[in-house]
């Protein structure tokens, strides 16, 4: 069973602040999603990073795939209040099974 | 066009009880997916479908069954309810699948088990 660790589990900041949450694992995967829940409703997606080393940057969002496509990042520049939700990574395994295996999350709270 | 719909939003139920949530994905999307999000364990994978046939299994007991339609409607149903069924049931949708495929989230259906 492929894990997803994502630290830290909760982040509360102010708005305006920087932010880096983390998403690693001890399996290859062949592509990884970053996803963001907001309460009452299901995740959607924000970026699909396939290549080691990959990094992709959507506004004030920038996600970084590693070299040995294990872990991956997301960097938040200048956090504002509607930043707040559940952020979800996913990934699907290098050769096996086509399920998403979802990390656990990180809980971003940022304060007006 | 509309999103992934799921209905009932809100279900509470007793022990012992059966309960069946029901998911129609996006018009043209095949794949339907369902996950079980709590907040001990997070988002878990339940099962599959791709054109009426079960793709993929999760690691969940027997209880936990699903079926798709031939319009790609899709519901899964729990038997026997127990406590710990109490989660947030989500289903995507996806064109074909897979990997790099774009899953498309419903609301979700919270249920609660009493």
């Amino acid at each position: 069973t492929q894990l997803l660790e994502q630290s830290p589990q909760f982040l509360s900041i102010q708005e305006g602040e920087n932010l880096t949450v983390y998403c690693n694992s001890s399996s290859v995967f062949s592509s990884l999603q970053w996803y963001r829940q907001e309460p009452g409703e299901g995740p959607v997606l924000l970026v699909t990073v396939v290549t080691g080393g990959e990094v992709k940057k959507l506004k004030r969002l920038t996600f970084q795939f590693g070299d040995a496509r294990k872990d991956s990042s997301l960097h938040i520049t200048a956090a504002q209040p509607g930043d707040t939700g559940l952020y979800l990574c996913a990934a699907t395994s290098q050769g096996g099974s086509e399920k998403l295996v979802f990390g656990k999350g990180t809980k971003l709270t940022v304060n007006p | 066009k509309a999103g992934v719909t799921q209905t009932p939003r809100y279900l509470i139920k007793t022990r012992g009880q059966q309960v069946t949530l029901s998911c129609s994905p996006i018009s043209g999307h095949r794949s339907v997916s369902w996950y079980q999000q709590t907040p001990g364990q997070g988002l878990q994978f339940l099962f599959e479908y791709f054109s009426e046939t079960q793709r993929n299994k999760g690691n969940f007991p027997g209880r936990f069954s699903g079926r798709q339609f031939s319009n790609s409607r899709s519901e899964m149903n729990v038997s026997t309810l127990e406590l710990g069924d109490s989660a947030l049931y989500l289903c995507a949708s996806s064109l074909v699948g897979g990997p790099n495929t774009e899953a498309f989230f419903g609301q979700g259906t919270r249920l609660t088990v009493v």
